[in-house]
C-alpha cells in the first residue's frame, strides 16, 4: 500500500474487555514496529518483528498484551483486560530491514473508560 | 539497556532564530541515529539519520552529526521558520533492531 495503515483510528472500550489493534505495513517491508505514545509522553517501544517473528517481547508493559504477524505483511497487537492506564495512542511503523527508517502510521487512539 | 536523553522542552524561538536541541545516547555496538518529526495533527515522518560515526545527516536546513566520542547527535538549524513548529524526537536502531526514542521536544516558533 501507499503508506502504513493502522485500524481502528479511534477505539472507546469499557475496563476488562479485551481491544485488538492492527497494523497493514507498507508492501516488502521486513520490519514491523509497535510503539506506545501516552499524552505529553515519549515513544514507548513495545515489540517488533523480523519477518513473522518477535526477537525481543521484552517492550511489553504486561502479560495481557500480546502481538503476532503473519505472512510477513499483518500485525495485530491485542490487550487483553484492558485497564485505564492503557489509555494511549498505539503507533505501529515498517521498515525495510532493522536499523533502516521507519514509515509511521496514523495510530489508534485507545480511550479505557 | 539503550537509552536516549533528549534536551527537555518546550522551546520557543523567534523566526530566524537558530536552533539547538541536544540528544545523547547509550547503546552497545553501532546504532543508526535517528530524528523524527511530528508536525500538528500529523503523523510521525523521518526528519534526517545517520548511520555511522561523524556521518552528517540532513534534511529542510536541519542538521544533526553523529558523535560516538560524545555519544551525540544534537539537532541544529541556522535559522527557524514558524513551520518548523512540531514535536522532535531523537531515536536509534541498535544492531539487534531494538529501536528507542527519546521523550520528544516541542518547538514553537514565533513571527
Amino acid at each position: 500500500g501507499a503508506g502504513v495503515s493502522q485500524s481502528p483510528s479511534n477505539k472507546v472500550t469499557e475496563k476488562g474487555k479485551d481491544v485488538e489493534l492492527r497494523c497493514d505495513p507498507i508492501s516488502g517491508h521486513t520490519a514491523l514496529y509497535w510503539y506506545r505514545q501516552s499524552l505529553g509522553q515519549g515513544l514507548e517501544f513495545l515489540i517488533y518483528f523480523q519477518g513473522n517473528s518477535a526477537p525481543d517481547k521484552s517492550g511489553l508493559p504486561s502479560d495481557r498484551f500480546s502481538a503476532e504477524r503473519t505472512g510477513g505483511s499483518v500485525s495485530t497487537l491485542t490487550i487483553q483486560r484492558t485497564q485505564q492506564e492503557d489509555s494511549a495512542v498505539y503507533l505501529c511503523a515498517s521498515s525495510l530491514g532493522t536499523q533502516n527508517i521507519q514509515y509511521f502510521g496514523a495510530g489508534t487512539r485507545l480511550s479505557v473508560l | 539497556g539503550n537509552s536516549v536523553t533528549q534536551m527537555e522542552g518546550p522551546v520557543t524561538l523567534s523566526e530566524e532564530a537558530f536552533l539547538t536541541i541536544n540528544c545523547t545516547y547509550t547503546a552497545t555496538g553501532y546504532p543508526s541515529l535517528f530524528w523524527y518529526v511530528q508536525y500538528p495533527g500529523e503523523g510521525l515522518q523521518l526528519l534526517l539519520k545517520a548511520t555511522k560515526a561523524d556521518d552528517k545527516g540532513s534534511n529542510k536546513g536541519f542538521e544533526a552529526t553523529y558523535r560516538k566520542e560524545t555519544t551525540s547527535f544534537h539537532l541544529e538549524k541556522g535559522s527557524v521558520q514558524v513551520s518548523d513548529s512540531a514535536v522532535y524526537f531523537c531515536a536509534l536502531s541498535d544492531e539487534e533492531g531494538k529501536s528507542t526514542f527519546g521523550d520528544g521536544t516541542t518547538l514553537t516558533v514565533k513571527p
